[in-house]
């Protein structure tokens, strides 16, 4: 497709359980960001890669998340033991130039019971 | 470190009434990008616009409207005449080659334009 596809679109998990979210951005787009939005809150940065350079994980909350991006293109965030606040909506984007806007999926909705 | 700060929270209008949006921004670097994102009910987050440091030529589309004034490190973003469909949040987001151009955005405001 033309847009950053994200899967699946909803996700119900038990606490304790690892969830992989996954992220398809815009073929040949060189940066990939990950963000995460609580209800009625606004975008959390969790981790960004740019190219070949190391990626930004200054974001991420805690060890128990963690991202890769196989290839440069198909990003995949995985956490791993989830808890109940880590219901959100996990959001991916991409953009072509470092300095260039950024495209979002439609976001994953991950709910922990 | 950069930073962009939307000090209004939530902004509540009737419709057709004019709405500006506030985003102050900071960063050392002198090359910088500016942006301005908008997620409407529906959830997908929709670029609206991006600027660049040494552009400070004012921009119209249709009923929005941007300012920048580097004096004040602002980009201001107004929407003229209001409609329902303008409802939504609107993120004001900052990208410095400091971060690798890593996009930064502010907490939000959420507009709300009432019949």
């Amino acid at each position: 497709g033309a847009g950053v596809s994200q899967s699946p679109s909803n996700k119900v998990t038990e606490k304790g359980k690892d969830v992989e979210l996954r992220c398809d951005p815009i073929s040949g787009h060189t940066a990939l960001y990950w963000y995460r939005q609580s209800l009625g809150q606004g975008l959390e940065f969790l981790i960004y890669f740019q190219g070949n350079s190391a990626p930004d994980k200054s974001g991420l909350p805690s060890d128990r998340f963690s991202a890769e991006r196989t290839g440069g293109s198909v990003s995949t965030l995985t956490i791993q033991r989830t808890q109940q606040e880590d219901s959100a909506v996990y959001l991916c984007a991409s953009s072509s130039r470092r300095y260039s806007e950024a495209f979002f999926g439609q976001g994953t909705r991950l709910t922990v019971v | 470190a950069q930073k962009v700060t939307q000090a209004q929270t939530e902004i509540s209008v009737v419709e057709k009434e004019d709405v500006t949006l506030d985003c102050v921004y900071e960063t050392r670097d002198t090359t910088y990008y500016l942006f301005w994102y908008k997620q409407p009910p529906s959830g997908e987050l929709v670029f609206l616009i991006r600027r660049n440091s040494f552009d400070e030529q004012n921009e119209i589309s249709g009923r929005y409207s941007w300012n920048f004034q580097k004096s004040t490190s602002s980009f201001n973003f107004t929407i003229t005449a209001s409609q329902v469909v303008d409802s939504a949040v609107y993120f004001c987001a900052l990208s410095v080659i400091e971060g690798d151009y890593k996009l930064s955005f502010g907490a939000g405001t959420t507009v709300t334009v009432r019949a």
